[in-house]
């Protein structure tokens, strides 16, 4: 198995920009996260599904972040428009209920 | 590679000594621990987990200690080898299908 694989590694980009993070989950896995790393905050939790359906997006900090599932293999977390403070390590992660997660290796956004 | 943390306290251990890095959880009704290493450059990566029901666990020269009466977790490295060094953090979820809530993280620094 490949793992959770994110694309892309890094992102460059000027504010204003729309910023769209791709994340392919491990297959059979129910469960998928969307984590943001930051040296101020450390790991916080922006979204996460279960069967491909939102349960809880109380931690996306604005109305311009979105994430979608269209489908268990594939999600996306938008940005838009994107702003300086959204630099971080955006990391996505699966799992299956009470096992611990996998991460995949993150995508690091920088807006200038 | 991706910045983890510039202020995170750290850890300091002789190659070969035993490494005890410690966690106070939030939460009294957590019962699903996990202890995650993360290598600069890479996402977290699970090591070990621990159940409520347990107050000890043990995983190839890792040791997981649960005290639930002060809520205290910690990780015991024996032998720490320089590929220990990373940051680990400790998270926790209740009922274990609840997100993780990871802790702030400790730098481990393995001297050779």
């Amino acid at each position: 198995d490949a793992g959770v694989i994110q694309s892309p590694r890094h992102e460059v980009t000027e504010m204003g920009q729309e910023v769209t993070l791709r994340c392919k989950p491990i297959s059979g896995h129910d469960y998928l996260f969307w984590y943001r790393q930051t040296m101020m905050r450390g790991l916080e939790l922006l979204i996460y599904f279960n069967n491909n359906v939102p349960i809880d997006d109380s931690g996306m900090p604005e109305d311009r972040f979105s994430a979608k599932m269209p489908n268990a293999s594939f999600s996306t977390l938008k940005i838009q428009p994107s702003e300086p403070r959204d630099s971080a390590v955006y990391f996505c992660a699966s799992s299956f209920p009470r096992y611990g997660y996998t991460f995949g290796s993150g995508t690091r956004l920088t807006v200038v | 590679g991706e910045s983890v943390g510039l202020h995170l306290p750290t850890l300091s251990v002789q190659e070969g000594d035993n490494s005890i890095i410690n966690c106070a959880y939030s939460n009294s009704a957590s019962d699903y621990f996990i202890w995650y290493k993360q290598e600069s450059g890479k996402g977290p990566q699970f090591i070990i987990d621990i159940r409520s029901n347990m107050d000890k666990r043990q995983g190839q020269r890792v040791t997981v200690l649960l005290n639930k009466t002060v809520k205290h977790l910690s990780l015991q490295i024996a032998a720490t080898q320089p590929g220990d060094s990373a940051v680990y953090f400790c998270a926790e979820s209740y009922s274990g299908n609840t997100p993780l809530v990871f802790g702030k993280g400790t730098r481990l620094s393995v001297i050779a």
